[in-house]
């Protein structure tokens, strides 16, 4: 079974801030997500990543297979990216349930 | 194309009442997974379809908890009866087909149903 680890839980920043949200995980898998879900929104996938780094905007997220670690970076945070970000892991075959980690919840100050 | 869509949005049932939530997955995707937040804690796994059948059902919390989906369209979750550690947020996810454990494709949510027992 594998363990999804967050940190940190909690963050507050000022906006222009970089941020760096990492996770880690126990067991090898096949695939790692990172979601955001705003206050009283849906959840929305941001990246889906197995190895190397990925880009999306001011969102960069990098995985390390070997370290069984990824992080997500926000660059010059904005109060909008306000909201909780999810680390979830596919374990097994493909298409099997995700593992979550309990999430980082992030708050940007103006 | 239409997202997930998830019915009700919220949903107030006293304890030993039945409650069926309805999911309906994005037109065209095999995988339809159900996943639960409980307050405090992280998202969990309850099962997973390949179109109309189960295909993993290991996160289901007891048999209280029935999952259909008949037709292999829309699924519906029913909890019967209800038990106040049932109240949390239930979540749809779907995704298309995959082919071998490598070929992992992106799950999309539907909004959650909140559930409150009382």
């Amino acid at each position: 079974k594998n363990e999804v680890e967050q940190s940190p839980q909690n963050l507050t920043a000022q906006e222009g801030e970089f941020i760096t949200i990492n996770c880690s995980y126990s067991v090898g898998i096949s695939a790692l997500h990172w979601l955001q879900q705003h206050p009283g929104g849906g959840i929305v996938s941001l990246f889906m990543l197995s190895s190397g780094k990925k880009k999306h905007g001011r969102l960069i997220a990098t995985i390390n297979i070997q370290e069984k670690h990824s992080s997500l970076h926000i660059t010059a945070s904005h109060p909008r990216d306000s909201a909780v970000y999810i680390c979830a892991v596919t374990s097994g075959g493909g298409a099997d349930g995700l593992t979550f980690g309990k999430g980082t919840h992030l708050i940007i100050q103006p | 194309e239409a997202g997930v869509t998830q019915f009700p949005s919220h949903s107030v049932i006293e304890k030993g009442q039945t409650v069926t939530l309805r999911c309906d997955p994005i037109s065209g995707h095999d995988n339809l997974y159900w996943y639960r937040r409980v307050m405090g804690k992280e998202i969990k796994f309850l099962l997973h379809f390949v179109k109309e059948s189960k295909q993993d059902e290991s996160g289901m919390p007891n048999n209280r908890f029935l999952a259909e989906r008949t037709g292999g369209t829309y699924s519906t979750l029913k909890v019967q009866p209800a038990e106040l550690e049932d109240s949390g947020v239930y979540f749809c996810a779907s995704s298309r087909i995959s082919r071998g454990r490598y070929e992992v494709y992106e799950q999309f949510f539907g909004p959650g149903t909140r559930l409150t027992v009382l």
